[in-house]
Order: structure tokens, then C-alpha cells, then sequence
């Protein structure tokens, strides 16, 4: 069955610090897609980020870059240079089969940025 | 370009009752997905519209229904509303075959007592 972990229910990084947020997932289907997401406290969810299972590089946006392990089965998130505002719940997800929108979410990472 | 849009934002609503909430997609997306969030956990998928049609489907009683307009616009129905119904519900549209883009709306929190 697929699933995915995320193992720190809470994290506290300063202001204009990187942090990386831990996530692992297991499939048993070669093609998939894995989607970190966060959620401020409005409720709504903001894209942050994919990788698909068959990119070669891992993948960037702004801030935030994935560090993708295949082998490991692994997807971490990092962000780079926090913010106050990056302050927010933190999911990721899969999606398989490659053609589908449903997604197998972790319970999330409360992440804390303080000054 | 507007995203995802859902409506209401909140409602309460008493046990047995049904509800309704709508969802429009972001702009050039055709399927749509619904989601239901209970609270300090991840979503969970409930189903995925596309050409009108239920495409796939979680782990949901079949009082939970919907459906999706030629517009590409979605209904989520619940019928016969128990407790553990309170959520925030979710929807989601991305455009088929455009596999890294699946977009949220704000949600809708329904809470039923």
C-alpha cells in the first residue's frame, strides 16, 4: 500500500535560516509524483513544489528545492532562507498512478519560524 | 487568473441534514478532486471528476455524492450528515495529462452538531 511519513510533527528554525523537512514514502509503482504542500492557518493549500519519479534533477521553486532520493525513498523538503511568514503546517504527498488526482498525504510538519 | 474557488467558506449544519458545496476549478483545468480534512490530520481523497464523470473514489460512504457541470465546475453532496462529518472539505483541479499541477481551493469548513 502506498503511504508517506513524515516523522517531525513540529520544527522551530530562525529567521533567515534553511531548514529541511523530513519526508519518506513507499510504492510499489515505478511512476509517481510527490508534492509538498503547506497550509497556513486559513485552511487553504498552497502548491509549493513536484517531482515526478522519472525527473533526473531534483526540483526547485524559489525558496524551495526538493532533495529527492530515489533509493532512499525519500523527499525532503528545504527551505531556504526563512521567513516569518513560512510559518504553517507542512504536507507532502504522493500521487500514483501517474494519471490520477488522488494524492496519499503524510500527517504533516508544523513548521515555526521565530526572529 | 483566478484559482480555485469554493464555496461557502463556512457553514453548520445539524446531523441529518445535507449539504452542498461547489467548487470552480483554476482557469484551463478540467478535473476536479474533493478532499476531506478532519482536524490535526493530512486530506483524505474522497473522489476525482472528469468528463462529468466519477473517475475515481476513496474510502467514502455513498452518502457522500457529486457531480461536475459541462463548465468543469463540482458539487460535493452529503447526505444524512453525522458528527464525524466536520471538516474542512477540499477541492483540487489540475488539467489531465499535465501531471505536476494540482491546485487547492480554501475549503470549506462544515461543522455539523
Amino acid at each position: 500500500a502506498q503511504k508517506i511519513t513524515q516523522t517531525q510533527p513540529g520544527m522551530f528554525v530562525q529567521e533567515k535560516e534553511a531548514v529541511t523537512l523530513d519526508c519518506t514514502y513507499d510504492t510499489s509503482d515505478p511512476s509517481y509524483g510527490l508534492f509538498w504542500y503547506k497550509q497556513p492557518s486559513s485552511g487553504e493549500m498552497i502548491f509549493l513544489i513536484y517531482q515526478g519519479s522519472y525527473d533526473q534533477q531534483n526540483a526547485t521553486e524559489g525558496r524551495y528545492s526538493l532533495n529527492f532520493q530515489k533509493a532512499r525513498k525519500s523527499a525532503n523538503l528545504v527551505i531556504s532562507a526563512s521567513q516569518l511568514g513560512d510559518s504553517a503546517m507542512y504536507f507532502c504527498a504522493m500521487r500514483e498512478p501517474y494519471n490520477t488526482d488522488k494524492l496519499i498525504f503524510g500527517t504533516g510538519t508544523r513548521l515555526q519560524v521565530f526572529p | 487568473d483566478a484559482g480555485v474557488t469554493q464555496s461557502p467558506t463556512h457553514l453548520i449544519k445539524t446531523r441529518g441534514q445535507q449539504v452542498t458545496l461547489r467548487c470552480s476549478p483554476k482557469s484551463g483545468h478540467d478535473t476536479v478532486s474533493w478532499y476531506q480534512q478532519a482536524l490535526g490530520q493530512g486530506p483524505q481523497f474522497i473522489f476525482q471528476y472528469y468528463e462529468e464523470e466519477e473517475r475515481q473514489r476513496g474510502n467514502f460512504p455513498d452518502r457522500f455524492s457529486g457531480h461536475q457541470f459541462p463548465n468543469y465546475s463540482s458539487e460535493l453532496n452529503v447526505n444524512a450528515l453525522l458528527l464525524g462529518d466536520s471538516a474542512l472539505y477540499l477541492c483540487a483541479s489540475s488539467l489531465t495529462g499535465r501531471g505536476g499541477e494540482l491546485f487547492f481551493g480554501e475549503g470549506s469548513r462544515l461543522t455539523v452538531l
